[in-house]
């Protein structure tokens, strides 16, 4: 079955500095998706993406954060100067077009800033 | 401001017994909505769905159900096994908006 991948599985950062993490979405899948999870709190939408530009971003998806799709393939979200705050599970997921498609979501980057 | 809301942060539950996962939401405008499943260090997997023009769909053991007028889901889960201990997660959507989850119940299903 088709899958979403996410590299690297777990990151350590110094605070202040620039992180990438990458996502492949599923090849036929038109919209993409970042959510994080802070441990113990509930998974939260960051932003999603369709037709190479941002569709819709939450209040956490400030001037720090900013995504890309660079190919065909990849999906990124930067965050330029990472804080302590930053640390989290990063989910990337994507969907096919349709109004009721499910979200398939990758296992995820474990982010901690030191 | 809680669109969407799961009252039990965790439930036990004895293996073959069934298993009542809730969720609540606010707004009317939701039409669809999903419950996904996460393992530790994993990512949420899709398990069952219903749209608003539904009240009931069933896959296997899973069985969720919606109460519009209540603005109340519910996922049922029998017989539970011990594979399902999980975080369980319920997500809702309108058309053209974006999901929004709730905070998730840890099920636990003890031998």
């Amino acid at each position: 079955e088709p899958e979403v991948t996410q590299t690297p599985s777990h990151q350590v950062t110094q605070m202040g500095q620039e992180v990438i993490l990458r996502c492949v979405p599923i090849s036929n899948h038109l919209y993409f998706y970042w959510y994080r999870q802070i441990l113990g709190q509930k998974v939260e939408f960051l932003v999603s993406f369709y037709n190479n530009e941002i569709s819709e971003k939450s209040e956490i998806f400030d001037d720090q954060f900013s995504v890309e799709r660079p190919d065909g393939s990849n999906f990124t979200l930067k965050i330029r100067s990472t804080k302590l705050e930053d640390s989290a599970m990063y989910f990337c997921a994507s969907r096919l077009q349709g109004t009721n498609e499910k979200l398939f979501f990758g296992s995820g980057t474990q982010l901690s800033v030191l | 401001d809680q669109q969407v809301k799961q009252n039990s942060p965790s439930l036990s539950v004895q293996e073959g017994r069934i298993s009542i996962l809730n969720c609540d939401y606010t707004n009317s405008m939701f039409d669809y909505f999903l419950w996904y499943k996460k393992y530790p260090a994993e990512g949420p997997t899709f398990l069952i769905s219903i749209s608003s023009i539904k009240d009931k769909n069933e896959d296997g053991r899973f069985t969720v159900f919606l109460n519009k007028s209540a603005k109340h889901l519910s996922l049922h889960i029998v017989p539970s096994q011990p594979g399902d201990s999980a975080v369980y997660f319920c997500a809702v959507k309108s058309y053209g908006q974006n999901f929004v989850f709730g905070p998730g119940t840890r099920l636990s299903v003890l031998p």
